[in-house]
């Protein structure tokens, strides 16, 4: 399979625990997106990646969120002291410059 | 603020009925249009996309969406919906440099009854 990849696939932590996703991305693709989404609404842009630049984060990304891509493949998604209100599906995208996003299966994360 | 709204939160409808789905967006400038698809258990997939051209977008699986500029509307159509049609359907919106964030409504939830 050629698609986007995400690990682990559910992750469930207690209350100030920090946790960290993978994301590997369709491997010629330049940028690479993080997205979250909860129950009954659509996905909400976080991140994202150029090679290895950060270019745009969203006021979502509160300092507690962390994203690296360090060789402008694979990137984490690390969320320090973690609360319940993190608990969401996180969804990793790539694609080429000014072309469709292709997602990846997502990391449901439960904080309890 | 750029914005993405689906009016129909859960569409119900019997195989072979005629489908459409309305999206409309707010944004200041020039807009690439998307619909997505999630079936049960499965990732976000794209249907279909407008980036420039002809406003009428044929996508995968019969579906098509018509963009109409001057109502800021991209709604999706399917003539005739099958049973495995049952999913979420997304409309998102990004900038006019293709690969920027994606904006997304927040979704319609498709049953279709065999």
């Amino acid at each position: 399979d050629t698609g986007v990849s995400q690990d682990p696939r559910h992750k469930i932590t207690k209350r100030g625990q920090n946790v960290t996703f993978r994301c590997d991305p369709i491997s010629e693709h330049n940028r690479l997106y993080w997205y979250r989404q909860t129950l009954g609404q659509g996905p909400e842009f976080l991140t994202y990646f150029q090679n290895e630049a950060q270019l745009e984060k969203s006021r979502l990304l509160s300092d507690r969120f962390s994203a690296e891509r360090p060789k402008g493949s694979f990137s984490t998604l690390e969320i320090q002291r973690t609360e319940q209100g993190d608990s969401a599906m996180y969804l990793c995208a790539s694609s080429l410059i000014r072309d469709e996003q292709f997602f990846g299966p997502g990391t449901r994360l439960t904080v309890l | 603020a750029q914005s993405v709204s689906q009016h129909n939160h859960h569409v119900i409808l019997s195989e072979a009925a005629s489908l459409e789905l309305g999206c409309n967006y707010s944004y200041g400038g020039t807009v690439n249009l998307f619909w997505y698809v999630q079936y049960p258990g499965q990732h976000l997939q794209l249907l279909l996309k407008y980036f420039s051209g002809d406003p009428l977008v044929k996508g995968i699986k019969g579906f098509e969406a018509e963009f109409i500029k001057s109502k800021f509307s991209f709604n999706l159509r399917k003539p005739s919906v099958q049973w495995s049609d049952t999913a979420e359907y997304f409309c998102a919106v990004n900038g006019n440099q293709a690969g920027t964030a994606l904006i997304f409504g927040k979704g319609t939830t498709l049953s279709v009854s065999s």
